[in-house]
């Protein structure tokens, strides 16, 4: 079975701190997502990666940089949290052509 | 650039009622469509997609989807709901196979016993 694995699903961390949420697929996917969830905004493109190396900015970009050394681990990092970063991040994955998306099960962060 | 719209924010239906969750997009070509299920607590569960061909499509749970092009939509439709199926629902787009997907707002839905 496809997987998406996201290293924590549940994270408290304080305002200022630097926050790693890292996401790894075992499909052998070119193409990798960040999105963050809230309520009645459905999901928000943060940064996507087409390849290794490679990132590209989607509609939410600010206060959030990403991270993809290797094919596998794609990593999303809040460089200074904030509060209004609370929110659930969700990971997804997909490879090139007709394929649907493989979404991981979500870190919900709390920024205290 | 595309983009979705749920104009539903919540629905209830009775337990084996019909159901329609309506899903309209914006794209100057066809779009990849797909609509995808979350329930509490859980990550998102992919129902079904269109890519090209018939333009009715079946997926998982008994669920199908009718793209129209006239009308710009993806509506989701089931005969008969069951109670297991409340949920939040999400109707998305992409412009090609890898890219980028853009989700609508999403739809609640109770199911009434």
């Amino acid at each position: 079975d496809v997987k998406v694995t996201q290293s924590s699903r549940y994270l408290v961390k304080r305002t200022g701190e630097k926050v790693f949420l890292e996401c790894v697929q075992d499909m052998d996917h070119e193409n990798m997502f960040w999105y963050r969830q809230d309520p009645g905004l459905g999901l928000r493109l943060i940064y996507f990666s087409y390849d290794v190396k490679m990132k590209e900015k989607g509609d939410i970009p600010e206060g959030y940089s990403v991270s993809r050394e290797k094919k596998e681990r794609f990593s999303l990092i809040l460089e200074s949290a904030s509060t209004n970063q609370t929110s659930m991040y969700l990971c997804a994955s997909t490879g090139t052509g007709r394929y649907g998306y493989t979404f991981g099960s979500g870190t919900r962060l709390t920024v205290v | 650039a595309q983009s979705v719209t749920q104009p539903d924010i919540h629905i209830t239906v009775s337990e084996g009622a019909s159901l329609e969750l309506r899903c309209n997009y914006s794209y100057g070509a066809t779009p990849y469509l797909f609509w995808y299920v979350q329930s509490p607590g859980q990550g998102l569960q992919l129902l079904l997609k269109y890519f090209s061909g018939d333009t009715l499509v079946q997926g998982i749970k008994g669920f199908e989807a009718e793209f129209k092009r006239s009308q710009s939509s993806f509506n989701l439709r089931k005969p008969s709901v069951h109670w297991s199926d409340a949920a939040e629902y999400f109707c998305a787009v992409s412009t090609g196979g890898g890219n980028k997907l853009t989700f609508g707002t999403g739809t609640q839905l109770k199911v009434e016993l």
